[in-house]
């Protein structure tokens, strides 16, 4: 009940192509969902965020579509650069949790090809 | 830009050994964490730490580990006698606050290997 799924494990996109990433999570009580970057070498930093009272929220290129239905989040990045080609994992987290444990997805590795 | 820095970014140890990955958390945080990811696999929580004392810890987080903030700026976390499966990166985090939407800020990991 405290994982969160995500897919696909890795993905190549040509420049400019809108690549997307998935995240399904059991656990109803989540309600805080960030995507973290991680390039190679570095720790993972917070790209963007959403909670569950909105469906969607832009930063950018990044967009997060939230399902809560569904439950489920994804991640699409517009107009991709070679510049993205890095980790991303989803995560999810619960406001009751004043510890702020984040539970992370599997990641995904995104190329990006010029 | 204030960022978390970690040493070292490699530790190689034998079986059985004792091994302290130290942190330094950004300075006007309150909250601590450490994480950690064996070799392609996801980014596991391993504890929170606030106020000098643990907030919550994961089933990870046994016996053998113990963190400690010795000093105003360190943050640390020791394995007594290290397993195998021990080796992992391990990243630490810290945020302003410990709520949900508290960004947690990652440092650049240390790499563990035990021989």
């Amino acid at each position: 009940q405290q994982q969160v799924k995500q897919s696909p494990q890795s993905l190549i996109v040509q420049k400019g192509g809108i690549p997307i990433i998935n995240c399904a999570y059991e656990n109803t009580a989540f309600d805080y969902f960030p995507w973290y970057q991680q390039f190679p070498g570095k720790g993972p930093a917070l790209l963007i965020a959403i909670r569950p009272d909105v469906s969607e929220k832009k930063e950018g290129r990044f967009t997060i579509s939230f399902n809560k239905s569904a439950k489920q989040f994804s991640l699409h990045i517009m107009d991709s650069q070679p510049g993205d080609s890095a980790t991303y994992f989803c995560a999810a987290s619960m406001i009751y949790n004043q510890g702020g444990k984040l539970i992370f997805g599997q990641g995904t590795e995104l190329s990006v090809k010029p | 830009e204030p960022e978390v820095t970690q040493t070292p970014s490699h530790q190689v140890t034998q079986m059985g050994q004792e091994v302290i990955l130290r942190c330094v958390p950004i300075s006007n945080h309150l909250y601590f964490y450490w994480y950690r990811q064996i070799l392609g696999q996801k980014v596991e929580f391993l504890v929170s730490f606030y106020n000098n004392e643990i907030s919550e810890k994961s089933e990870i987080f046994d016996d053998q580990f113990s963190v400690e903030r010795p000093d105003g700026s360190n943050f640390t976390l020791k394995i007594r006698s290290t397993k195998l499966e021990d080796s992992a990166m391990y990243f630490c985090a810290s945020s302003v606050g410990g709520s949900w939407d508290n960004e947690q800020f990652f440092g650049p990991g240390t790499r563990l290997t035990v021989l």
